[in-house]
């Protein structure tokens, strides 16, 4: 069946640090990838998505390619910010299909 | 954006009794709800998908007779644990969709109810 690998957390890093958490997926066809943000005491909000290979989804800074040959959607970000701290979730699902397949999530703390 | 909430946000309660966790959509009306569960440092696991006024539909391995879940309105949707174990000891997260774009792009979530059994 399909499935998300993420990198373990938690992910530590100083203010304006570069970041990178990992996300591969297993799956069949051609799924859309998702990473979703979960901020402490709320719920889980989509931060981007690719819908297609090499599509490159970007939102407040973030931003991660899918890439088929490597079944990698990593997310990125030049310089992170301590209100970036939270929970990160790889996610995939398959075109015209509800369902979500997430990742464990890497827990992300930005310290000053 | 949409906002969909959940109620308690953490509960306590005895083993052998029943739990309900409510979720609702604040701003919209929801025809679809998912119910999700997380073990620690385990990855969101979907429990089953409510479509309001019928039947949900359950994941493979999920017992329904043991998770009730209720869809009686377009903006209420509720899990009830039944018999509660330790083992039931979770993270439980609903999502709603709009309605005519059910799909992950317009999936809501809510915050979460951490439920304990002892």
């Amino acid at each position: 069946g399909d499935s998300v690998t993420q990198m373990e957390g938690p992910v530590t890093l100083s203010e304006e640090a570069c970041l990178t958490i990992n996300c591969t997926y297993t799956a069949t066809g051609y799924p859309s990838l998702f990473w979703y943000v979960q901020y402490p005491g709320e719920g889980l909000q989509l931060l981007l998505k690719a819908t297609k290979a090499d599509d490159k989804g970007s939102n407040k800074g973030f931003e991660a390619t899918y890439r088929k040959e490597t079944t990698s959607f990593h997310l990125e970000k030049g310089s992170v910010q301590v209100s970036d701290s939270a929970v990160y979730f790889c996610a995939l699902s398959h075109t015209g299909f509800q369902k979500l397949v997430f990742g464990t999530g890497t827990r992300l703390l930005v310290s000053p | 954006g949409a906002v969909v909430s959940q109620h308690p946000s953490r509960v306590i309660c005895k083993s052998g009794t029943s739990v309900k966790i409510e979720c609702r959509s604040l701003d919209f009306q929801a025809t679809t709800m998912f119910w999700y569960r997380q073990f620690p440092k385990q990855s969101l696991m979907l429990m089953a998908t409510s479509n309001e006024g019928s039947k949900a539909t359950y994941e493979q391995g999920v017992e329904k007779d043991k998770f009730l879940i209720n869809h009686a309105s377009l903006t209420l949707s509720t899990l009830t644990v039944t018999s509660a174990h330790p083992e039931d000891s979770s993270f439980y997260i609903c999502s709603a969709s709009i309605p005519g774009l059910a799909n992950p792009d317009t999936q809501y979530f809510g915050p979460g109810t951490r439920l304990t059994v002892l």
